[in-house]
């Protein structure tokens, strides 16, 4: 059973870097197939993706947030992982890391816990 | 403003049917990719509802089903029980945006 869990700060100040990590168990980055992926959900609101990787570093970002996000993998420690610069309040957020199928279509099939991120100084 | 449009909310009796529709366009379902939809419960992360449209994951009830046809697509529950209140979201790829996108989310109230 595949299991992934984020960590990292749960503040940030403004105009920082937020930094979070995917820890990944059951399963190997390696293993093609996958894309290892950053979704993200305002308080109240609904989910919103950031991108995603492949196990050979090539990236996917959403282009509302391309500019600020990078997503990088290791191997190593089978974890994968995101910064997101210049952040304001607006990127306050529940922060997922999750495991998505490659297809024409990806599906996100296993998630992490999730885990606050709140920007405020 | 989310690229595939879900309305804010249904609800239905214990044991009725309910629809959730999902709109898109013709960069997205219009262009032939598919829907995906997922279950939030309160204070929990996502999980994998259907797939491929109308596919389901070991372990998800047959009481949930889902299509999709042209731009639209819709998730229906039977026999709908207490525990199915939750946020549903679809998904699917955008060939404008060149990634993935959700829709905005309904809330299900069981009453």
């Amino acid at each position: 059973q595949v299991q992934l869990q984020e960590s990292g700060p749960g503040l940030v100040k403004p105009s920082q870097t937020l930094s979070l990590t995917c820890t990944v168990s059951g399963g190997s980055i390696s293993s093609g197939g996958y894309y290892w992926s950053w979704i993200r959900q305002h308080p109240g609101k609904g989910l919103e993706w950031i991108g995603y990787i492949y196990n050979s570093g090539s990236t996917y970002y959403n282009p509302s947030l391309k500019s600020r996000v990078t997503i990088s993998v290791d191997t190593s420690k089978n974890q994968f992982s995101l910064k997101l610069s210049s952040v304001t309040a607006a990127d306050t957020a529940v922060f997922y890391c999750a495991r998505a199928v490659v297809r024409v279509v990806p599906r996100f099939d296993y998630w992490g816990q999730g885990t606050l991120v709140t920007v405020s100084s | 403003q989310s690229v595939l449009t879900q309305p804010p909310s249904v609800s239905g009796a214990p044991g009725q049917r309910v629809t959730i529709s999902c709109t898109g366009s013709s960069s997205n379902f219009g262009a032939g990719y598919d829907v995906h939809w997922y279950q939030q419960l309160p204070g929990t992360a996502p999980k994998l509802l259907i797939y491929g449209n109308s596919n389901r994951p070991s372990g998800v009830p047959d009481r949930f089903s889902g299509s999709k046809s042209g731009t639209s697509a819709s998730l229906a529950i039977t026999g709908l029980q207490a525990e199915d209140e939750a946020d549903y979201y679809c998904q699917s790829y955008d060939n404008s945006l060149s990634g993935s996108v959700f829709g905005g989310g309904t809330k299900l109230t069981v009453l």
